[in-house]
Order: structure tokens, then sequence, then C-alpha cells
């Protein structure tokens, strides 16, 4: 078992569509955890960051974090074509500040 | 704040010679910054740990004397790909730690191509 797991899609939705990316992981000393947004030929940008169980809001973005089912996803709300890249989760925890990720979703927002 | 420049952006060698790829935080002091090569459609493979003031720690496989990294200072990370041959080619990326903390942010990558 991978130690990060992340549906690859491709996932298509349309403009306005609320979209649901998730992660599940095997190791339980991953205590912080993140969302990058990659677009093509470009370093990823860091969306979310949250080191707790719950969920944190920023604008259309949701974070959401279950320790104990050891599982995290994305929220994108009213999505748009600018929206359209990879999204990778990682995870983290040891004191090398390694970080553990998944292999990216990638989602295009058709207008 | 927290912007990671990475330079160049993209850069053609011929085989056999050295390729120097530079990561700055530009807003930021990292002691501990991280390089990344990427495949087409692949997530990110670390290859090493640069710590500012010592030797990088090299992922297992990834050959210290081929990739070459120097932390030099606070703000800048260095990656040397020397004697490039074409199976070098691929997207090389920078991350760094911003302060002491854990949130790992990303240059703009390096596309390097080896004819």
């Amino acid at each position: 078992q991978k130690e990060v797991e992340q549906d690859p899609g491709p996932l298509s939705v349309p403009e306005g569509a609320i979209v649901s990316l998730n992660c599940t992981y095997s190791n339980s000393a991953f205590q912080y955890f993140m969302w990058y947004r990659q677009y093509s030929r470009k370093g990823p940008e860091l969306l979310m960051y949250t080191y707790s169980s719950g969920n944190k809001e920023d604008g259309r973005f949701t974070a959401q974090v279950d320790k104990s089912s050891k599982y995290i996803s994305l929220f994108i709300r009213d999505s748009q074509p600018s929206d359209s890249a990879t999204y990778l989760c990682a995870m983290g925890g040891g004191s090398n500040y390694k970080l553990t990720f998944g292999k990216g979703t990638l989602l295009t927002v058709n207008p | 704040g927290a912007v990671v420049s990475q330079h160049p952006s993209w850069v053609i060698c011929k085989s056999g010679t050295s390729v120097k790829i530079e990561c700055r935080s530009l807003d930021f002091q990292a002691t501990t910054m991280f390089w990344y090569r990427q495949f087409p459609k692949q997530s990110l493979m670390l290859m090493a740990t640069s710590n500012e003031g010592s030797k990088a720690t090299y992922e297992q496989g990834v050959e210290k004397d081929k990739f070459l990294i120097n932390h030099a200072s606070l703000t800048l990370s260095t990656l040397t790909v020397t004697s490039a041959h074409p199976e070098d080619s691929s997207f090389y990326i920078c991350s760094a730690l911003r302060g002491g903390g854990t949130e790992a942010f990303f240059g703009q990558g390096t596309r390097l191509t080896v004819v």
C-alpha cells in the first residue's frame, strides 16, 4: 500500500460546479497537510495548509482533514475554467520536513 | 510574501556539459530547501534535501556526484547537473521552507533538455 493515494482522474466538470478532490494515507505520523495547484509546466502553488482535523476555508476553497480516517479533501466551490490544473495533496510530519505527495488529480473545468 | 524564484526557467545544453539551476527565496530566509524532479504526468520525486551551511542529504538512488547541491546562504540553493546526458532531461523544481516552519513554497521549475 502506498503511503498516499490520490485518484489521478482526469476529472471534468462544468463551470460553477462543486469539485471534490480526495487523498487517503496510511502513515499516522503525518501531522500537517497541504494542497497544491500545478498548472502545466509550472511549479506547484500552495493553496491550503492545515495541521488539525476539521475544516479550513479560504475563499472558494475548503480543506478538510479527518485524521481518524486518514482522509483529506479539497472542495472547490463555483469552479472556474482558471481552476483547470493538476491538484496535488501533500503531507508531512517527520523532523526532516519532507513531504509525501499524491500523484495528483487533473481537473478540467469546462466553460 | 513567500516567493521562491528559480532560474533559468528552461535550458538546453549539449551532452557532457554541466548546467547550474538556482533557487532563491526572495522575501524570507530558508534554512531548508528541497530539490525535486518531475516527469510528464507524474508526481514530484524528491532528489535531495539542502540545508544551509551543511552537506545535502540525497534520496536513495540519486547520484550525489552527478547532482551537486550547494546551499551557501539562507536564500540561495543551487543544483548543478554535471556531465548531463539526454536521460537527465526533465523538469526540476525546488521548494523552500519559510523560517522554521513546515509550509513549503515552490519555485516555478526549470525544464532541462539535454541534446
